[in-house]
């Protein structure tokens, strides 16, 4: 099956901060998700973008199907951005969507 | 804004006891996914519904789990006789049948003890 890894499994901001987080995976796919959970354990949709780039205030995100990858890019981080970010994605119209391992984000002040 | 609603919200319960957990996903939405989530780790699909038919329950462990979705519509989760290792996030997520983009609730956070 389709495999998803994310990269760095660990990062450590200072308020104000930008980052970008990498999501790659093993096949194409017409379904990418990212999601930001936050510490009470739910999962809040940020992105849907199978392909191509959106942008949302401070978040934006990029997909390049044909090279198997997406980037989650944050900026001027706050302390509310902590938590953990997954990239999620499915192949098919039918098919279940599948984890990565996850980003956890700490934004210290 | 429409949601998906799960509870209970957390539950504890006693080994080899049953536990159930309820779903109602976003009105019209016609698939709804289980998922469970071990802390530290991402969510890992247990079984899927396409209205009321199970499409994939290869990773659900059948011999103390079971799923239903009768009408369609809202749906249970239980575990009989719950062990030590069950104890996780339950995640239960909706979609249309249009658009993969998976939408979750709040979860129900199990602690079997």
């Amino acid at each position: 099956g389709i495999q998803v890894e994310q990269s760095p499994p660990d990062l450590i901001l200072q308020e104000g901060a930008n980052s970008t987080l990498r999501c790659n995976f093993s096949d194409s796919v017409n379904n990418l998700q990212w999601f930001h959970q936050n510490p009470w354990g739910q999962l809040i949709n940020l992105f849907y973008i199978p392909s191509g780039t959106k942008q949302n205030g401070r978040l934006s995100a990029t997909t390049v199907a044909t090279e198997r990858y997406s980037l989650l890019y944050i900026s001027s981080s706050q302390t509310t951005d902590s938590g953990v970010y997954f990239c999620a994605v499915g192949q098919t119209s039918y098919d279940k969507v599948i984890f990565g391992p996850g980003t956890s984000l700490s934004v210290i002040p | 804004e429409a949601e998906v609603a799960q509870s209970p919200r957390y539950k504890i319960t006693e080994k080899s006891q049953a536990v159930a957990f309820w779903c109602d996903p976003i009105s019209g939405h016609a698939t709804l996914y289980w998922y469970r989530q071990i802390l530290g780790q991402g969510p890992e699909l247990l079984v899927q519904f396409q209205d009321e038919s199970v499409v994939d329950d290869s990773q659900l462990p059948k011999d103390r789990f079971s799923a239903e979705r009768l009408k369609g519509v809202d749906s249970t989760l239980k575990i009989q006789p719950a062990e030590l290792g069950d104890s996780a996030m339950y995640l239960c997520a909706s979609s249309t049948t249009q658009s993969t983009e998976a939408f979750f609730g709040q979860g129900t956070r199990l602690t079997v003890v």
